[in-house]
């Protein structure tokens, strides 16, 4: 069945640097959706990409849909403490979305 | 806030016994969906459901069973309880049947089983 896996599981960073993660679908995606879920909190949806190859940002967020719509990154710059949660993308193949494994993001000050 | 209510928030049980978790969706929104979230885990959709009929199906146990109602909202469930049906139960809703639009998450319910 479809899978999307993300990399990586887990991400400790410094308050300003950057941070990535990253979305793979072992098959071709309509639409990749991007979440963000806070500790003790729900996911929340962030963005939507459609196209391939499209790029969008959000202030400090980067969202990417690769060329072959089989994957999607997310990247955040200059990270704040804000930012802590984990970040899950979401593929829909042919019937559902597919949630991926998701990406914890640890923010030190 | 989602506009997606869930209750109870926290349920805490027996092995062997049996829940029902209740989801209202936002207002407008005919699809439901359901996840199970484990500790440290990833979210695994469990069913979905679309103006009262089943939709989509998922990773979800034969123990466990969820209907939409006519007035939309959902109920979820889950019977003969394990230990390992320890979980955050998400359920989310959405206007459209395709998953092509956005999914609003209710606070979740947490289950304990003892």
């Amino acid at each position: 069945g479809q899978q999307v896996m993300q990399i990586p599981q887990y991400q400790h960073v410094q308050e300003g640097e950057d941070f990535t993660t990253y979305c793979n679908s072992s098959t071709t995606l309509s639409n990749i959706q991007w979440y963000k879920q806070r500790p003790g909190g729900h996911p929340v949806f962030l963005i939507q990409l459609v196209k391939s190859g499209e790029v969008k940002k959000q202030k400090r967020l980067t969202f990417q849909f690769g060329e072959a719509k089989k994957n999607s990154s997310l990247h955040i710059t200059a990270t704040q403490t804000t930012d802590v949660g984990t970040y899950f993308c979401a593929g829909r193949g042919t019937d559902k979305l597919i949630f991926g494994t998701g990406t914890r993001l640890q923010v030190f000050p | 806030d989602s506009g997606v209510t869930q209750t109870p928030k926290h349920l805490i049980t027996a092995t062997g016994q049996r829940v029902t978790l209740r989801c209202s969706p936002r207002s407008g929104d005919l699809s439901v969906y359901w996840y199970q979230q484990s500790l440290d885990q990833g979210l695994q959709f469990l069913i979905q459901y679309y103006n009262g009929e089943e939709r989509a199906k998922g990773n979800i146990l034969e123990r466990f069973s969820a209907q939409q109602f006519p007035d939309l909202h959902s109920e979820l469930n889950l019977s003969s309880l394990e230990l390992g049906d320890s979980a955050l139960y998400f359920c989310a809703s959405s206007v459209s049947h395709d998953g092509t639009d956005t999914q609003y998450f209710g606070p979740g319910t947490r289950l304990t089983v003892l």
